[in-house]
């Protein structure tokens, strides 16, 4: 079974920090994906970002970037220069390629990020 | 145009009754999920469907009963509702799943049985 941790319940930081959101997952798979999406209070789903297993290459988007580490299975999130907008919960998630992990997504239980003014 | 819509928003009823949460996706999408939201915002799956045909079931009580009239359909349909249902309830769709992409999430039916 998959399992995804996100040690950081809730993090407050003051505006133009930069914060770093913590991701380890477990799988048995060598084949998977992970992927963050964020949940603004108003309560949606927004997707920012999927990686591939085979992809360990970071990836930076505007003032987001992610960290991914097969070796420590760990794929970390670092927004640079908070802003007020970027409160939310923010989950990591990981879905297998192949078998009935593929139809699931299996969701950390989300850190909750509170950039102050 | 709304890629994943589900109908109600919000709902409100007493313990005992039926209820039902529509869900449709208009992606043309093989595969559509739904996902519960507890209190603590842990996301969990509930049901995948693939082409109508139920692949996932995940442990969840059988006074929920999920139907698929078709691809773009994914329907939940709870019976007998208790206090412990209140939640919010998540649909969404993606395409096959053994491609590479991300699953597309409806705004969500926030339920509270009372």
């Amino acid at each position: 079974a998959q399992k995804v941790t996100q040690a950081q319940t809730e993090i407050s930081v003051v505006e133009k920090e930069d914060v770093t959101l913590d991701c380890v997952y477990e799988t048995r798979d060598t084949t998977y994906y992970l992927f963050w999406y964020k949940q603004p209070p108003s309560g949606e789903l927004v997707f920012l970002i999927r990686r591939n297993s085979f992809d360990e290459q970071n990836e930076i988007s505007g003032r987001y970037s992610w960290n991914f580490q097969k070796s420590t299975s760990s794929f970390n999130f670092t927004i640079t220069a908070s802003q007020v907008v970027d409160s939310a919960v923010y989950f990591c998630a990981l879905r297998l390629i192949v078998g009935a992990g593929s139809y699931q997504l299996t969701f950390g239980k989300g850190t909750k990020l509170s950039v102050i003014p | 145009d709304t890629a994943v819509s589900q109908t109600p928003k919000y709902l409100v009823t007493q313990m005992g009754n039926d209820k039902s949460i529509k869900c449709e996706q208009n992606l043309g999408h093989d595969t559509m999920y739904w996902y519960k939201q507890d209190s603590k915002k842990f996301l969990k799956i509930m049901f995948s469907y693939n082409n109508k045909e139920l692949i996932i079931n995940e442990t969840v009580p059988n006074r929920f009963s999920p139907k698929s009239p078709d691809k773009a359909h994914l329907n939940l349909h709870i019976n007998s509702l208790e206090l412990g249902d209140s939640a919010v309830y998540f649909c969404a769709s993606s395409p096959k799943p053994n491609t590479p992409y991300e699953q597309y999430f409806g705004p969500g039916t926030r339920l509270t049985v009372t």
